[in-house]
Order: C-alpha cells, then sequence, then structure tokens
C-alpha cells in the first residue's frame, strides 16, 4: 500500500535558519505530492504541491520538488520565520479523482525561536 | 466563503454515550473524509467517501460508523463512546488532484 515517512521531530530552529524537512514515500502509480501546515488550534491547510516528477511547488518561501528517481519530496526554507512555527505534514495521492486516497505522514513539529 | 464547516467544536462524552459530529463543503466536491489525530501519531484515516452515496473504511474504522446525507454533508456517528476515541477528528472535503480542505476539528474527550 501507499505510505509516507517523515524525518523525526521536533525540530527546532534559530530564526533565519535554514530549513529541511525529509520525506520519503511508497506509492503505485504516480502520486501527487503535498505539504500542509498545522498552526496550533486549527485544521491542516495546504502549503504546496506538485503533481508529476520534477515538479516544484512553492509558497510562502517553502519549496519542495518531487524526485521520482529517490522518491522523495523534501520541504526546505531558505530563512524561517518565528511564525513558521507549526507542524508540518507530508501527504500524498494516487488514483483519480473520484477515488484516489489521501496519505498523510505522522507530522513533523517545528519551533522557530527569536 | 465556508468552506468545510464542522460541528461541533468541543464536546465532552461519558463512556457509552453516543453523538454525530456534523461535517458540510460548499465546494461541490465528490470526495469527503474524516481523520482523527492523535499525539505523536499524525492524521489516520477513519473513513471517507469518495463520491456521494458511497463510503469506505480508512485505518482505524472501528467504533464508529458514517453516513454521507448528500453531497455536501457527511456525518460521522460514534454509537458507544470509549474513552479510546478521546480526539481530535477533522473533517476534509478532497478537491480532484488531491488539495484537501479540512473543518477546524472537533475535540471530543470522553470519560
Amino acid at each position: 500500500g501507499n505510505s509516507v515517512t517523515q524525518m523525526e521531530g521536533p525540530v527546532t530552529l534559530s530564526e533565519e535558519a535554514f530549513l529541511t524537512i525529509n520525506c520519503t514515500y511508497t506509492a503505485t502509480g504516480y502520486p501527487s505530492l503535498f505539504w500542509y501546515v498545522q498552526y496550533p488550534g486549527e485544521g491542516l491547510q495546504l502549503l504546496l504541491k506538485a503533481t508529476k516528477a520534477d515538479d516544484k511547488g512553492s509558497n510562502k518561501g517553502f519549496e519542495a520538488t518531487y524526485r521520482k528517481e529517490t522518491t522523495s519530496f523534501h520541504l526546505e526554507k531558505g530563512s524561517v520565520q518565528v511564525s513558521d512555527s507549526a507542524v508540518y505534514f507530508c501527504a500524498l495521492r494516487t488514483g483519480g479523482t473520484s477515488y484516489g486516497k489521501l496519505t498523510f505522514g505522522q507530522g513533523t513539529i517545528l519551533t522557530v525561536h527569536p | 466563503n465556508a468552506g468545510v464547516t464542522q460541528t461541533p467544536k468541543f464536546q465532552v462524552l461519558k463512556t457509552g454515550q453516543s453523538m454525530t459530529l456534523q461535517c458540510a463543503q460548499d465546494m461541490n466536491h465528490n470526495s469527503m473524509y474524516w481523520y482523527r489525530q492523535d499525539p505523536g501519531m499524525g492524521l489516520r484515516l477513519i473513513y471517507y467517501s469518495a463520491s456521494e452515496g458511497t463510503t469506505d473504511k480508512g485505518e482505524v474504522p472501528n467504533g464508529y460508523n458514517v453516513s454521507r446525507l448528500n453531497k455536501r454533508e457527511f456525518s460521522l456517528r460514534l454509537e458507544s463512546a470509549a474513552p479510546s476515541q478521546t480526539s481530535v477528528y477533522f473533517c476534509a472535503s478532497i478537491a480532484g488532484f488531491g488539495e484537501a480542505f479540512f473543518g477546524q476539528g472537533t475535540r471530543l474527550t470522553v470519560v
């Protein structure tokens, strides 16, 4: 079956540090890949996505590149801010629009200190 | 622009009581999901509905039932609540390429 593995957290950084959160996946077919972010007390919201190999998703200074050869979709940001403190989830979806299931990783807690 | 609306936001139940969590979306999506989120466990899929009139079990369906009432609404029912069902429950509506739109969550405590 499909699965997503994220680097274990929590991750603690100082403001303006470089961020990488690793994500690898196992899937049949050609999945779409996503990063979601969850701020305290809220539901998840989409951060970025990539739907085919070598696509780069980007949003709010975050980037991730769909690497089919290494089955990876690592999240990066060049300079984190305190407001980036949240839980980050990597996810994938295979199948068609009506029946592809969304599979999440276990989440990585990021804390950024001033 | 409501998106996904979940009710209630908080609930405390006694062991053995029943309740229904409501979810409605206004984005005309076919697929809707119910997840539970526990500390250190990420999101676990309880049930999902790929389209109106269909429902399927996810990873952790035991103790739950669902109803896809129409295209907009997907409810989750706990028939006899147990302390192990204390969790935060999220409903999500899924767009064509798999982008998920989440509700604000229901924080359920079973005592």
